[in-house]
């Protein structure tokens, strides 16, 4: 069974530091992996899809990268705001069938 | 723009009644899914469908059923509520027979069973 594994838990950090967020998943042979954001009583939106051919991606101040070897995923967001303060979350998709089991993600908070 | 939604937001219902929680999206996509979400457990999946008239059970479906008769509806039935599917409910759908399998998400039902 796929476990997918976010951590930390919470990470609090300064503005403008750089965010570095972490997923690892026990079962390489995934299909694509999607990072999301949620806000507090909000739904998911989608920040980046990796596919698994792929080693990274990039959009704005966000980059992904991925390793399925060595089953792991981590999210750069570069000189962080106050308004990137959220919860991050990823997903790793097993085959084209797109179920997505999620990590438990990662409350960021950034302090101005 | 397309969009997926679900209806109501917010409800408060009493145990052994039935619910039905709406989920509608004009993306096109077959795929369609229903999670929940509840502290120390995470995003967890119900039930998913891939087109009309499919429907499969997920990881946690004991106590739900869902139906798809179109492509744009798979609405979520909780055949007689109890206390421990108190949560909040999230819809998502995705494309088929695509690399890309980017999954959308609603914005959520908060369901109270009292």
């Amino acid at each position: 069974k796929q476990e997918v594994t976010q951590i930390p838990a919470a990470l609090s950090v300064p503005e403008g530091e750089n965010l570095v967020l972490n997923c690892s998943f026990t079962d390489s042979a995934i299909y694509n992996l999607q990072w999301f954001r949620q806000d507090p009583g909000k739904g998911l939106t989608s920040l980046l899809l990796i596919q698994s051919s792929q080693r990274e991606q990039t959009s704005g101040r966000l980059n992904a990268s991925l390793d399925k070897s060595s089953g792991r995923s981590t999210l750069y967001i570069a000189a962080s705001q106050p308004g990137d303060s959220a919860t991050y979350l990823c997903a790793v998709i097993k085959a084209a069938g797109n179920k997505l089991t999620f990590g438990g993600g990662t409350r960021v908070l950034v302090k101005p | 723009d397309a969009e997926i939604t679900q209806s109501p937001r917010h409800k408060i219902t009493e145990t052994g009644r039935q619910v039905t929680l709406a989920c509608h999206q004009t993306w096109n996509h077959n795929n369609m899914f229903w999670y929940r979400q509840d502290l120390g457990h995470g995003l967890r999946l119900i039930h998913y469908s891939y087109g009309v008239q499919d429907t499969n059970k997920g990881e946690v479906s004991d106590g739900y059923s869902v139906s798809r008769s179109n492509t744009e509806d798979l609405p979520l039935t909780l055949e007689s509520a109890a206390s421990s599917q108190t949560s909040v409910y999230f819809c998502a759908s995705s494309e088929q027979e695509s690399m890309n399998t980017e999954a959308f998400f609603g914005q959520g039902t908060r369901l109270t069973v009292v």
